[in-house]
């Protein structure tokens, strides 16, 4: 089976850095995605780690351990509108896409 | 914008009955996933389509049930509605079936009453 662990909820202040941290347990393994959702609205895709090291998207980034099973999304100069659900998703060998539950970020002004 | 398109947007439905939920994917998306999404939880995999054939299914019982055209759009079938499938009912298209990035559209909000 598959199985995505993050936080429930972060709460961070406007200008700094947080970051969200996933693990996962899967039968075969591809990928880590992180997907971005604002109430009401639909996911967006952010970042895929297929290997170990760090991917970097603007104020975005996005870390990968696979012998750990652990990655994590780094946001930088957090903003208002960065306030949203965060999703880590894995792709395991039968292809699919699988999502955890979800960290809710609140930014302080 | 995504591209992805799913109707209808909202709908209201009493348990027993049947609902339909379409979704067109992206230009040039060969691959469709629909999931379900109950409010404050992640979005659960139903099944996927790859070129009109389903390509796996998550933990939900044959009362969901699904298509995808030539043109690679796409049908979500629910029978025999409970009170639990109320959700936000998404549809994501990829390049690919091995491709990394998925395509969400704006969901269905289901309601059973």
């Amino acid at each position: 089976g598959q199985s995505l662990e993050q936080p429930s909820e972060v709460t961070a202040v406007e200008g700094a850095i947080v970051q969200i941290n996933c693990t996962y347990q899967t039968s075969g393994f591809y990928g880590l995605s992180w997907y971005q959702q604002h109430d009401g609205g639909a996911p967006t895709f952010l970042s895929y780690n297929a290997l170990d090291g760090l991917e970097e998207t603007g104020r975005f980034s996005s870390f990968l351990s696979r012998s750990d099973s652990y990655g994590y999304l780094l946001l930088q100069e957090l903003q208002m509108k960065d306030s949203a659900s965060y999703f880590c998703a894995v792709r395991g060998r039968d292809d699919k896409i699988i999502f955890g539950k979800g960290t809710r970020l609140h930014i302080l002004p | 914008e995504t591209g992805v398109t799913q109707s209808p947007t909202h709908l209201i439905k009493t348990r027993g009955q049947q609902v339909t939920l379409r979704c067109s994917s992206q230009s040039g998306h060969n691959t469709v996933s629909w999931y379900q999404q109950a409010l404050g939880q992640g979005p659960q995999f139903i099944f996927q389509y790859y070129r009109e054939e389903e390509n796996g299914r998550g933990n939900f019982p044959p009362r969901f049930s699904g298509l995808q055209f030539p043109n690679y759009s796409s049908e979500l079938n629910v029978n025999a509605l409970e009170l639990d499938d109320s959700a936000l009912y998404l549809c994501a298209s990829s390049l690919s079936v091995g491709n990394t990035e998925a395509f969400f559209g704006q969901g269905t909000r289901l309601t059973v009453v």
